[in-house]
């Protein structure tokens, strides 16, 4: 079954990198997504790769997936104080609808 | 594109009540979510429309939710005889007919039960 797990809070300094990581268990997940949420929002996409992908970047955003290890992290670059969210690292087989989400990664840039 | 839009944002009601939450997709997207958050947790999937049609539904859909999308715009989800542990925010979202496109988001509906 579906199982994706990723630490609970990151914290940085403004203008460094943060790296959010997250591993999913099924290793048939065809796409693999990056969510923000803000306090009290819904959720925003930020990103996201298909498994026949190993990166993906766009702007500030870099996605890395490792399918041997099951592993997807999330890379932002110059971090800013606006990027203090809860990001979500999610999962969705081929060939079904849901999505399965992560606890999601508190993330709090300190200025 | 207005994005995808939930009426009401917050719902309060005594425990026992009927809630019905409303959720209006992104034109032209045929498939439709509702996913259930508690505090603390990621969203969980409770169905899937495409079209009018509901095509998929999850074990926490229990008998007293229903979710309808009679002419395959607009949907509603009814809880009947509210319990605590519905307490949560519920977001409805869409996608396109294209399956490889993801899922956009709404801002939710926050229900309270008192």
């Amino acid at each position: 079954g579906e199982d994706v797990e990723q630490s609970l809070f990151l914290s940085v300094r403004e203008g460094d990198s943060s790296v959010i990581n997250c591993t999913y268990t099924d290793s048939s997940s065809t796409y693999l997504y990056w969510y923000k949420q803000e306090p009290g929002a819904g959720l925003q996409l930020l990103t996201y790769i298909f498994s026949n992908m190993d990166m993906k970047q766009d702007q500030r955003l870099t996605v890395l997936l490792n399918k041997k290890d099951k592993h997807l992290s999330l890379r932002i670059a110059d971090t800013q104080t606006g990027d203090s969210a809860i990001y979500f690292c999610a999962e969705r087989l081929g060939g079904y609808q849901k999505v399965t989400f992560g606890t999601g990664t508190k993330l709090q840039v300190i200025p | 594109d207005t994005g995808v839009s939930q009426d009401p944002r917050h719902k309060i009601t005594k425990r026992g009540q009927n809630v019905t939450f409303r959720c209006d997709p992104i034109s032209e997207h045929n498939r439709l979510y509702w996913y259930r958050q508690t505090l603390g947790q990621g969203p969980e999937f409770l169905t899937y429309f495409q079209n009018e049609a509901q095509l998929e539904k999850s074990r926490l859909l229990s008998d007293r939710f229903s979710a309808e999308r009679p002419k395959g715009s607009f949907s509603t989800l009814e809880i009947q005889r509210t319990e605590q542990g519905d307490s949560a925010m519920y977001l409805c979202a869409s996608s396109p007919p294209d399956n490889n496109q993801p899922q956009h988001f709404g801002d939710g509906t926050r229900l309270s039960i008192l």
